[in-house]
């Protein structure tokens, strides 16, 4: 069975420090991942996904995710938080077919 | 390219009452669309798989007679919400995929939050 783990439920950093957002993945196979963006009151925006091309891929806003088979993580990651970065990340696998398991979700506060 | 769009975006209704929630595929043919649900500070729950023309698979535990899921069309899928009640409010949030391009992505609306009074 596919599914996702988010080690954190809130993350907060300093405006123009490093965000990392962590995601585990349990899969019998080399899966898909996928992070998604979403802003309060707001749907889901497609930030990168991995789709066992290169491992590391780098996505929209200057964030990236290292998909890394021997720890089974696909950690998000970004040089310098911006305020407008606050907001709730999800780690997703698909699965039977066409299915999405959405993780837990990582709350992601920006201070200034 | 691939925007898909909600309707209403908020909507509140009385208790006994049905609402339709609608979501459309603005650019692109939608083969399958999804419809999750999102209770406050909680992840995104997968409610039912619906392809055009054939009824909705609805994941364990989604009442079918409560959610009705209709896609009529490659462009469109409703939920409607019959009987709703206060349990029932919550964020709304369907997802299309596409027949071709990236087999597994899948373009999310922006989410319709209904509250049951």
């Amino acid at each position: 069975a596919q599914s996702v783990t988010q080690l954190d439920s809130h993350v907060s950093v300093s405006e123009g420090t490093p965000v990392l957002l962590r995601c585990n993945y349990s899969s019998s196979y080399s899966p898909s991942l996928f992070w998604y963006v979403q802003h309060p009151n707001k749907g889901l925006q497609l930030l990168l996904k991995y789709t066992s091309a290169a491992t590391l891929v780098k996505g929209i806003n200057g964030f990236e995710a290292e998909f890394k088979k021997s720890e089974t993580s696909f950690h998000l990651t970004k040089p310098s938080a911006h305020m407008s970065d606050a907001a709730e990340y999800f780690c997703v696998v698909p699965y039977n077919f066409n299915k999405f398991y959405f993780g837990s979700g990582t709350k992601l506060n920006v201070k200034p | 390219g691939a925007v898909v769009s909600q309707h209403p975006s908020r909507v509140i209704c009385k208790s006994g009452t049905s609402v339709k929630i609608e979501c459309r595929s603005l650019d692109f043919q939608a083969t399958t669309m999804f419809w999750y649900r999102q209770f406050p500070k909680q992840s995104l729950m997968l409610m039912a798989t619906s392809n055009e023309g054939s009824k909705a698979t609805y994941e364990q535990g989604v009442e079918k007679d409560k959610f009705l899921i209709n896609h009529a069309s490659l462009t469109l899928s409703t939920l409607t919400v019959t009987s709703a009640h206060p349990e029932d409010s919550s964020f709304y949030i369907c997802s299309a995929k596409t027949s071709g391009g990236d087999y597994n992505e899948q373009f999310f609306g922006p989410g319709t939050r209904l509250t049951v009074l």
